[in-house]
């Protein structure tokens, strides 16, 4: 079976950019979540996704990120403009279940804002 | 909202040795509690959960015990091999909030 897929996996670009990161989660899975990973801050949920409708997005640091999921087997985390201190990991996990359900991990997308 | 304190941050063991990780959480309600294993450049992957009507469940080499009253659950890595060698997480909450990891490193 295939897990969560990401793309892409590394992302280099400018100050001021926009970039989009993209996930597939596991069909059948009705839960999605966005993470973003940083040495200072550790695992921070971003947003997280019920039957393809956003539920919580809380942990959205700013205007400047958007998600979206317009079906249940793609969602989308937008960064426009991008600033330098957004370089981090951005992992996508999908869940069989509501909240408080395993979570299984995508293997991440590295975004590097220079 | 829920918070999570994870220790050690770093544990380094001999090969064969057991390997305990700690984690409180303050949010009562809480009611599961996963470890996740993070290899260099992947993502995080699911190795155990415990739900709060059962307070100790085992796999294999792993297990996870959780005391309800005093808000905290552990992970106990036995028998411990180099392959274990990894970043650990624990989590709480309904809104999964992570601890802060603990580098775990056996040496041969």
């Amino acid at each position: 079976d295939a897990g969560v897929i990401q793309s892409p996996r590394h992302e280099v670009t400018e100050m001021g950019q926009e970039v989009t990161l993209r996930c597939k989660p596991i069909s059948g899975h009705n839960s999605l979540f966005w993470y973003r990973q940083t040495m200072m801050r550790g695992l921070e949920l971003l947003i997280y996704f019920n039957n393809n409708v956003p539920i919580d997005d809380s942990g959205m640091p700013e205007d400047r990120f958007s998600a979206k999921m317009p079906n249940a087997s793609f969602s989308t985390l937008k960064i426009q403009p991008s600033e330098p201190r957004d370089s981090a990991v951005y992992f996508c996990a999908s869940s069989p279940g509501p909240k408080a359900y395993e979570q299984y991990f995508g293997p991440g997308t590295r975004l590097t804002v220079t | 909202g829920e918070n999570v304190e994870q220790h050690p941050s770093t544990l380094s063991v001999q090969e064969g040795d057991s390997a305990v990780i700690k984690c409180t959480y303050s949010d009562s309600a809480s009611n599961y509690f996963p470890w996740y294993k993070q290899e260099l450049g992947k993502g995080p992957q699911l190795i155990i959960d415990i739900r709060s009507n059962v307070g100790e469940k085992k796999d294999q080499r792993i297990a996870v015990t959780l005391n309800k009253t005093a808000k905290h659950f552990s992970l106990h890595i036995t028998e411990t091999q180099p392959e274990d060698s990894a970043v650990y997480f624990c989590a709480a909450g309904g809104k999964l909030i992570f601890g802060q990891g603990t580098t775990l490193q056996v040496k041969p």
